[in-house]
């Protein structure tokens, strides 16, 4: 089973700061590699596919970046909207798994 | 309107069974495979099962296989979830996910398994 590892647990940010998010997966995934928000009561979703691809509706301050181990989600110029819990999730192999989580508390 | 709609959950003893549906509307069903994906309190995601889209291919997660049945009717745009010998570690809310990446969710239906 691939283990992801997300950094850090809990970020507190202010608005307009720059956020990154990391990912560390145990084996090489190539760039099969998804992101998601997921708010408090709601169901996740998708802000970016395989490693880099954008989504379309998402705002384009989200991105991501990497491939093999090692991931990131940034987020640019944070809105007070992007409180969430981030996940990793990697669809290369089964068992597909996710990250532990990332939440994001704006100030 | 695209959306997934589940249903089925509830309170339920330990060794008790459930069985989950998820309806589809706004899409092609039968052209999507389909997963369930469920979330214990303060737990991170966890994969449930998937079947692809004419039921050809069915996985499982291993700590599930044998427990857990995953099914859908493309005739009824309707994926089911059959959970057996339920257990307390079972307590969750419980996703349905079209295709992977999970482009479409469901709002999610509680499990809770409990004396």
């Amino acid at each position: 089973e691939i283990v992801l590892t997300q950094s850090p647990d809990f970020q507190s940010v202010t608005p307009k700061e720059k956020v990154t998010i990391t990912c560390r997966a145990s084996q090489n995934i190539g760039s099969v590699l998804h992101w998601y928000q997921q708010k408090p009561g709601q169901s996740p979703k998708l802000l970016i596919k395989y490693a880099s691809e954008s989504i379309s509706g998402v705002p384009s301050r989200f991105s991501g970046s990497g491939s093999g181990t090692d991931f990131t989600l940034t987020i640019n110029s944070l809105e007070a909207e992007d409180a969430a819990v981030y996940y990793c999730h990697q669809s290369n192999s089964l068992p597909y798994t996710f990250g532990q989580g990332t939440q994001l508390e704006i100030k | 309107e695209v959306q997934l709609v589940e249903s089925g959950g509830g309170l339920v003893k330990p060794g008790g069974s459930l069985r989950l549906s998820c309806a589809a509307s706004g899409f092609t069903f039968s052209a999507y495979s389909m997963n369930w994906v469920r979330q214990a309190p303060g737990k991170r995601l966890e994969w449930v099962a998937g079947i692809s889209g004419v039921s050809t291919y069915i996985y499982y997660a291993d700590s599930l296989r044998g427990r857990f049945t995953i099914s859908r009717d493309n005739a009824k745009s309707s994926l089911y979830l059959q959970m057996d010998s339920l257990r307390v570690e079972d307590t969750a809310v419980y996703f349905c996910a079209r295709a992977w990446p999970a482009d479409l969710w469901g709002q999610g239906t509680q499990v809770t398994v409990s004396s």
